[in-house]
């Protein structure tokens, strides 16, 4: 089955700074690349996503990298703010028409 | 959260009892899912239905039913097989032509007296 690996599994950046955060995933048939953002209690959010016809996508301060050869995919996020703090999660789907999803990374913006 | 609702919010289990979490959607959507997220983890899927009366195991179903008789509504059961349920159940959605792109409610956080 699909494994999506995700890190750092915790990012600290100060406002204003850059943040990456990366996946590698198993399956070379996997062709949606989405990212979630998950708030304390809540569910997780769409941010971003890509398919495997394009390399790059951007969307204001949010852009997402797939590498289909290195089976790896990064979520970028320019000009952080504290409200970015959060955990985000990537994900893959699979041949079941289901995502496997990575372990998550907590990201904290200090003001 | 979109037009997924979930309830409880907080369900409390007793030993050997079943409970029965609720997710209800009315964005129209064909596949309909439920995930378990343990603290600092990331989502195992549980079943999966992509179809009314219709569904599939996913990668930990084991002391887990559901059903889907409506196209609005795919509960999950919690039987008393399910030895350590204490967990935040999430129940996502998706259109069936992209169905990748899921939408998630708010959560029922399951937990054993």
């Amino acid at each position: 089955g699909e494994n999506v690996e995700q890190h750092p599994s915790t990012l600290s950046v100060q406002e204003g700074d850059s943040a990456v955060i990366k996946c590698t995933y198993s399956d070379s048939a996997s062709n949606y690349f989405p990212w979630y953002k998950q708030e304390l209690g809540k569910g997780p959010q769409l941010i971003i996503d890509i398919r495997s016809n394009v390399g790059e996508k951007k969307d204001q301060r949010i852009a997402v990298t797939l590498n289909k050869t290195a089976k790896h995919f990064s979520l970028h996020i320019t000009e952080t703010q504290p409200e970015d703090s959060a955990v985000y999660f990537c994900a893959a789907d699979t041949g079941r028409r289901a995502l496997t999803f990575g372990s998550g990374t907590r990201l904290q913006v200090q003001p | 959260d979109g037009g997924i609702t979930q309830s409880p919010k907080y369900l409390f289990r007793k030993e050997g009892q079943n409970v029965t979490l609720s997710c209800e959607q009315n964005l129209n959507h064909d596949a309909m899912y439920w995930y378990r997220q343990d603290p600092g983890q990331g989502l195992r899927l549980i079943y999966y239905s992509q179809i009314v009366n219709d569904f599939q195991k996913g990668d930990i179903a084991e002391g887990y039913s559901v059903s889907r008789e409506k196209k609005e509504s795919f509960p999950l059961t919690v039987t008393s097989a399910q030895k350590n349920p204490t967990a935040f159940y999430l129940c996502a959605s998706s259109r069936r032509d992209i169905q990748e792109t899921q939408y998630f409610g708010p959560g029922t956080r399951l937990l054993v007296l």
